[in-house]
């Protein structure tokens, strides 16, 4: 069966990095693309970036231009999230999230997340 | 960017009711490349509907959806205990990709 398992949360200081990690598995990992999605704690659902299912195109949301970066390693069936800079508004759950195949920009798994707390 | 209001907040209603979910869009979404999900507490969303009314699949037939342009609606026909949770609608039509604000279906 699918599974999505993120890693790689905790707590930060503002200004400092954090690298999170999304282990894929129970599907083609190279035939999808790939996206991390955010929760602020109580609040709603926030788009952060794709990366396509070879690795060669990325997009990012408003928030996250210039700060974070996307990759994956297909050898590895990972996906990974680097944030630098990070912000007190960063604080959330981030889900990475699997994209349907017939609907390239909907995501059709998500996994539990794992929760960035960026505090000082 | 493509702000999606949903309405309203919070749905009270019992088990069996029908609930009609409203998401509207400050422009057209292109292609009807909207998406709604189901999001209970401490789980992660799951996807009902995309292409404005296409069922994910497993979804059973009481969700459904429908509209186009700026106008979309879930409706869940019957609602059965386990439908009592937040649903999201989401754009892909445009970067960047955008969600609702949530409404919540709660047990009246």
């Amino acid at each position: 069966q699918v599974q999505l398992v993120e890693s790689g949360g905790g707590v930060v200081q503002p200004g400092r990095s954090l690298r999170l990690s999304c282990a894929a598995s129970g599907f083609t990992f190279s035939s999808h693309g790939m996206h991390w999605v955010r929760q602020a704690p109580g609040k709603g659902l926030e788009w952060v970036a794709v990366i396509s299912n070879d690795g060669s195109r990325k997009y990012y949301g408003d928030s996250a231009k210039g700060r974070f970066t996307i990759s994956r390693d297909n050898s590895k069936n990972m996906v990974y999230l680097q944030m630098n800079s990070l912000r007190a508004e960063d604080t959330a759950v981030y889900h990475c999230a699997k994209e349907t195949i017939a609907a390239a920009g909907t995501f059709d798994f998500w996994g539990q997340g794992t929760l960035v707390t960026v505090s000082s | 960017e493509i702000v999606l209001t949903q309405s309203p907040g919070t749905l009270s209603l019992s088990p069996g009711e029908r609930a009609t979910l409203s998401c509207r869009a400050s422009q057209s979404v292109s292609s009807r490349n909207l998406a709604w999900y189901q999001q209970k507490p401490g789980q992660a969303p799951w996807l009902l509907i995309y292409g404005a009314s296409s069922r994910a699949t497993g979804i059973p037939d009481r969700f459904s959806g429908s509209g186009s342009g700026t106008d979309f609606t879930l409706t869940i026909s019957r609602l059965e205990p386990e439908d009592f949770a937040v649903y999201y609608c989401q754009q892909y039509g445009s970067a960047p990709l955008t969600f609702g604000g949530g409404t919540k279906v709660e047990i009246k």
